[in-house]
């Protein structure tokens, strides 16, 4: 079984900062996807950003970029120019054959 | 290891009938959130529970759904009826702490088809 492994429970970052979360990601398969949400406090998951396994480019999304590993299994989050509105709750995912499997998360706070 | 259970995992039924899933939280962690995940609108929080209690489930349609807790170690959520639009992955988690700012444990999902 796939299992997705955060292991920063809460992170914080000055205002405009730059912050890394990191995720990891245990499985034997080749072609799968890898998944950002944000969780604010209005509940709702939002996809930040999302990687597909056969892709070597690393996928950026304005602020929001992620260093994919294959090799090392590993899908970190970076987020540049940090803003009072990145403070969330922020989960890895990894999808193979509509499988998905999720991170326990990572609480950032924005400070400013 | 602890890990949240989903039952069943997978479903199928017909337009009309009465879907009831499951979900075994974590020992210890007191509280449940659900989930649903479509094609079209992603990751939908549809209910979270504290300590058994219902604290929000302003994200699901309260006609046909409803979520419960009979016990600790037991969440439900039911849809009756059934229609083919709730077609979804339904996930289920939970966590130790406060709720929404805290870490969310999260079961295999039940893959729910309406016909």
């Amino acid at each position: 079984a796939q299992t997705v492994t955060q292991s920063q429970p809460e992170m914080s970052v000055q205002e405009a900062e730059t912050v890394t979360l990191s995720c990891t990601y245990d499985t034997s398969e080749n072609n799968y996807y890898l998944f950002w949400y944000k969780q604010p406090p209005s509940r709702q998951m939002i996809l930040v950003i999302r990687q597909e396994a056969y892709k070597q480019q690393n996928a950026t999304e304005n602020r929001f970029s992620v260093n994919f590993q294959k090799a090392a299994k590993s899908f970190s989050l970076k987020i540049s120019d940090s803003q009072l509105g990145d403070t969330a709750m922020y989960f890895c995912a990894f999808m193979k054959n509509n499988d998905m499997r999720f991170g326990a998360g990572t609480r950032l706070t924005v400070k400013p | 290891d602890a890990r949240v259970t989903q039952t069943p995992r997978h479903k199928v039924t017909e337009m009309g009938q009465e879907v009831t899933m499951r979900c075994q939280p974590i020992l210890g962690h007191n509280t449940v959130f659900w989930y649903r995940q479509t094609m079209m609108q992603g990751l939908e929080l549809l209910a979270y529970f504290r300590n058994r209690a219902p604290l929000d489930d302003s994200g699901m349609p309260k006609d046909r759904f409803s979520a419960e807790m009979p016990d600790a170690t037991l969440a439900t959520l039911k849809i009756q009826p059934s229609e083919p639009r709730d077609s979804a992955v339904y996930f289920c988690a939970s966590g130790p702490g406060q709720g929404l700012r805290d870490t969310q444990y999260f079961g295999p999902g039940t893959r729910l088809t309406v016909l």
